[in-house]
């Protein structure tokens, strides 16, 4: 098995321009969630979900979209780029719900210049 | 305002000293993971505290949740190289919600 599978790692985008964050898990988990990860701020919870068609905000949602149409994939869309969304993103998923072990993927670091 | 607070920040130590790190909040959990990150990876979670009060041991790792719910603590006994990495604790709130602290950042000097 896979886990969960990000792409791409690194991406450098123009202000302005727009982008998805693809992604993957092949695990058959219900759970799914971004996060980014900035010095001195910890993981913070941008976007979750919670099965197929159901997506809510975490704490950070401003400047992204997320959309949940197969249980598998969970991408993450920058609408319009900004300075700073620069940061590592994670994607993770649970089995069901966040007090079940979370699998991360390896991270997408993003710079927007 | 940060829902869990880590501390210390860094810590470095020689090979075979022992350490704590704490994970302290207001809030009670349903529940608290510990996990590591190492340079250029996800996180890998260690272990996961339920119940208030309980002790978990993983090899030189032991890990302790607060009889209230509302912190933990990690030790590690004899510390080597290979327990150099972030430290992460994590409490979830209810079932959506995973909140992280800003870790615990150690470095096992040989």
């Amino acid at each position: 098995n896979a886990g969960v599978t990000q792409t791409p790692k690194f991406q450098v985008l123009k202000t302005g321009q727009s982008m998805t964050l693809q992604c993957a898990q092949d695990m058959n988990h219900e759970y799914m969630s971004w996060y980014r990860q900035d010095p001195g701020m910890g993981l913070r919870l941008i976007h979750y979900s919670v099965g197929a068609g159901i997506t809510d905000q975490g704490e950070v949602p401003n400047g992204y979209n997320v959309s949940r149409s197969t249980t598998e994939d969970f991408p993450l869309r920058l609408l319009s780029a900004a300075p700073s969304q620069t940061s590592v993103y994670f994607c993770a998923s649970s089995y069901r719900d966040m007090n079940t072990e979370a699998f991360f993927g390896q991270g997408t670091r993003l710079t927007v210049v | 305002t940060q829902l869990l607070e880590q501390s210390p920040q860094f810590l470095s130590i020689q090979e075979g000293e022992n350490l704590t790190v704490y994970c302290n909040s207001s809030s009670v959990f349903s529940s608290l993971q510990w996990y590591r990150q190492e340079p250029g990876e996800g996180p890998v979670l260690l272990v996961t505290v339920v119940t208030g009060g309980e002790v978990k041991k993983l090899k030189r790792l032991t890990f302790q949740f607060g009889d209230a719910r509302k912190d933990s603590s990690l030790h590690i006994t004899a510390a080597q190289p290979g327990d150099t990495g972030l430290y992460l604790c994590a409490g979830a709130r209810g079932n959506n919600r995973l909140a992280f602290g800003k870790g615990n950042q150690v470095v096992v000097i040989p």
